[in-house]
């Protein structure tokens, strides 16, 4: 079984500030990890995504990912919050072998910018 | 734009009814997923069908159900609505059914039931 902890339900940070995200996920084979963005009265659009190789992602929007196999952990990070980031974040995991192609999220994480 | 489409946009309904919910998948992707988002219980995964098939089952209730059609479009039929099944009900679609492909997601019918 999989799953995927965000912590922080809320974040808040100033404009100009790094924004970082943390996700710790649990896995039973090799993951594949998955950072979404919902704005308000939208659907979900991917940020980035760890399949294999390089353990830095770099995805849209300026935000990038680490995955760190030894934590567990996948947190996203942006070094300087914009307005447009106010949004809600959300981690996935997906797996390697499974049956079908389910993704799990976690609770996902409402971030406020101020100006 | 994702390129997912779903209808309606906002469904409104009385509890013991039943509402069918539409997706049709970006042209070229053979997968389909249905997810549930409600502020209890976050985003859960529902079912994935892949060319018509069904290929994985997640939290899904038994008064639920769902459909890939031959033109590739799906249908979640939700029946014996209760208080509790309001909620965002997202779409999504990838290309073919493994684990590393990015799913697409449409922008939700949100249901609310009465």
């Amino acid at each position: 079984a999989q799953s995927v902890t965000q912590l922080g339900s809320h974040v808040s940070v100033s404009e100009g500030a790094l924004v970082l995200l943390r996700c710790n996920y649990s896995s039973s084979v090799p993951p594949y990890l998955f950072w979404y963005v919902q704005y308000p009265n939208q659907g979900l659009q991917l940020l980035l995504k760890y399949t294999t190789g390089a353990t830095l992602v770099k995805g849209i929007n300026g935000f990038e990912a680490e995955f760190k196999k030894s934590e567990t952990s996948f947190h996203l990070t942006k070094p300087s919050a914009h307005m447009s980031d106010a949004a809600e974040y959300f981690c996935a995991v997906s797996a390697i072998k499974a049956a079908g192609n389910k993704l799990t999220f976690g609770g996902g994480t409402r971030v406020l910018v101020k100006p | 734009d994702s390129g997912v489409t779903q209808t309606p946009k906002h469904l409104i309904t009385a509890t013991g009814q039943r509402v069918t919910l539409r997706c049709s998948p970006r042209s070229g992707d053979l997968s389909v997923y249905w997810y549930q988002q409600s502020l209890d219980q976050g985003l859960q995964f529902l079912i994935q069908y892949y060319n018509g098939e069904e290929r994985a089952k997640g939290n899904i209730l038994e008064r639920f159900s769902a459909q890939q059609f031959p033109d590739l479009h799906s249908e979640l039929n939700l029946s014996s609505l209760e208080l509790g099944d309001s909620a965002l009900y997202f779409c999504a679609s990838s290309v073919g059914q493994g684990g590393v492909e990015t799913q697409y997601f449409g922008p939700g019918t949100r249901l609310l039931v009465l």
